[in-house]
């Protein structure tokens, strides 16, 4: 799977959007964007995932790159519950890969 | 929405104990998984299942065993707890076809053992 870099930490203010970046410079052309974020001591939750196209749904926004070599997560109002970190994985959607590994992510801290 | 359920929040074992840690998921997902999660360390993947009755061991199987009897529920085992499995345990389901493939987690099991 392709490697990504996160900036390893970020701060917001609520009610604002938070743009979390992600490079993935040698992702391939069969390889999706996942987002997850896990909130202190619970467990991670996915957010969105995508191939080529933009993606939006309840939680975010996912923005990729005509290139795919970067994206770009958008939550579009940030809340106190918004804290945590940011996880963003590439991975090829195969039958036989299950694996998901996370690096270290993004600590994204939304101040009052 | 997905909700993965599992069977403690919080465990203190004693070592040499087995220990059994439940999974429930009620999306009629037919993959589960079983990670555990330390610092530093990251998700490392300990065994998974893809169907009921089948299991495949993922990175780090040794000390652990699974069940898998029904489609929704998913047991992780440890046949005789070791301080160095002192943990955060974490369950995940999902779904097979390949534009699904994002992984749905349970809240955790925090085990200590002594």
């Amino acid at each position: 799977d392709a490697k990504t870099t996160q900036p390893p930490s970020m701060d917001c203010a609520e009610g604002r959007a938070a743009n979390l970046p992600c490079n993935h410079s040698t992702i391939s052309g069969n390889e999706y964007v996942y987002w997850y974020r896990q909130i202190h001591s619970q467990g991670p939750q996915y957010i969105i995932h995508g191939l080529k196209n933009n993606e939006t749904n309840e939680m975010a926004s996912l923005i990729i790159t005509e290139d795919r070599k970067s994206s770009t997560l958008i939550l579009p109002h940030a809340t106190l519950r918004d804290t945590a970190v940011y996880y963003c994985i590439v991975r090829v959607a195969i039958t036989n890969d299950y694996k998901l590994s996370f690096g270290a992510g993004t600590t994204v801290t939304v101040r009052a | 929405d997905v909700k993965v359920t599992q069977s403690s929040r919080y465990l203190v074992k004693r070592t040499g104990e087995k220990v059994f840690l439940e999974c429930v998921q009620d999306m009629d997902h037919e993959n589960m998984f079983w990670y555990r999660q330390d610092p530093g360390l990251g998700l490392r993947l300990i065994y998974f299942s893809y169907d009921v009755k089948m299991k495949e061991k993922g990175d780090i199987p040794e000390g652990y065993s699974v069940s898998r009897e029904k489609k929704e529920r998913f047991s992780l085992i440890l046949e005789s707890a070791s301080t160095n499995q002192t943990s955060m345990y974490l369950c995940a389901s999902s779904s097979n076809l390949p534009q699904n493939y994002e992984q749905y987690f349970g809240p955790g099991t925090r085990l200590t053992v002594t």
